[in-house]
């Protein structure tokens, strides 16, 4: 299986801040590769898809890059619905789709 | 504008069969690939597996052998069932729609896919 590996697992930000967040595989899968928002108790939001491609109606403070084995997601200047809980995904190997752990965006 | 509503009881004891529906809504089941993919209770997401509009399905090895998805296209639905259940099973299922793009490459197509449109979920309890 590929594994999909975060960091930071944690990170404390202020508003207007620029974040980013890395996610690692454990090979390549080229552009292979999803950003999703989840805020408490509600589902994950599609942000980023195909590395790079950002979804319909997000604002366009997000973005993605990244290709083969390393990928980021940068938000350019934090606002206050920003903070939440960030997940990648890798849909390269289309048998097993897998989530990175986590990373959690905190007020600071 | 397609809605998706995760259905089914909220507690189910060990050893049974969880059963989820979801029910697609604003929209057509034909023509994309729907996924279950749940969350522990303070932990991350979890793909369970996927099945498209035809029938065709793929589950993540980890629950392979106790999962199985099916779909009724008649009622735009496609369904969970997750037999022998123990209280590491509690969590939070979801249902999904998996959109795609197809960029042209020198030979042929890339799909790239990624889920696009979420249930709200249900939570679900293995308890006796």
């Amino acid at each position: 299986d590929i594994q999909m590996t975060q960091s930071p697992s944690s990170l404390s930000a202020s508003v207007g801040d620029r974040v980013t967040i890395t996610c690692r595989a454990s090979q390549s899968i080229s552009s292979y590769l999803n950003w999703y928002q989840q805020k408490p108790g509600k589902a994950p939001k599609l942000l980023i898809y195909a590395a790079s491609s950002l979804q319909s109606g997000v604002p366009s403070r997000f973005s993605g890059s990244g290709s083969g084995t390393d990928f980021t997601l940068t938000i350019s200047s934090l606002q206050p619905e920003d903070f939440a809980t960030y997940y990648c995904q890798q849909s390269y190997s289309t048998l097993t789709y897998t989530f990175g752990q986590g990373t959690k965006l905190e007020i600071k | 504008q397609v809605q998706l509503q995760e259905s089914g009881p909220g507690l189910v004891k060990p050893s049974e069969t969880l059963s989820l529906t979801c029910t697609v809504s604003g929209g057509s089941i034909s023509s994309y690939y729907w996924s279950w993919i749940r969350q522990p209770p303070g932990k991350g997401l979890e793909w369970i597996g996927y099945i498209y509009y035809s029938g065709s399905t793929n589950y993540n090895p980890s629950l392979k052998s106790r999962v199985t998805i099916s779909v009724d296209t008649s009622k735009n639905q496609f369904s969970l069932k997750l037999s022998s259940v123990t209280a590491a099973d509690t969590a939070v299922y979801y249902c999904a729609r998996q959109g795609s793009i197809a960029v042209a490459g020198r030979d042929y197509y890339y799909y790239y896919y990624y889920m696009d449109v979420w249930g709200k979920g249900t939570t679900v309890t293995v308890s006796s």
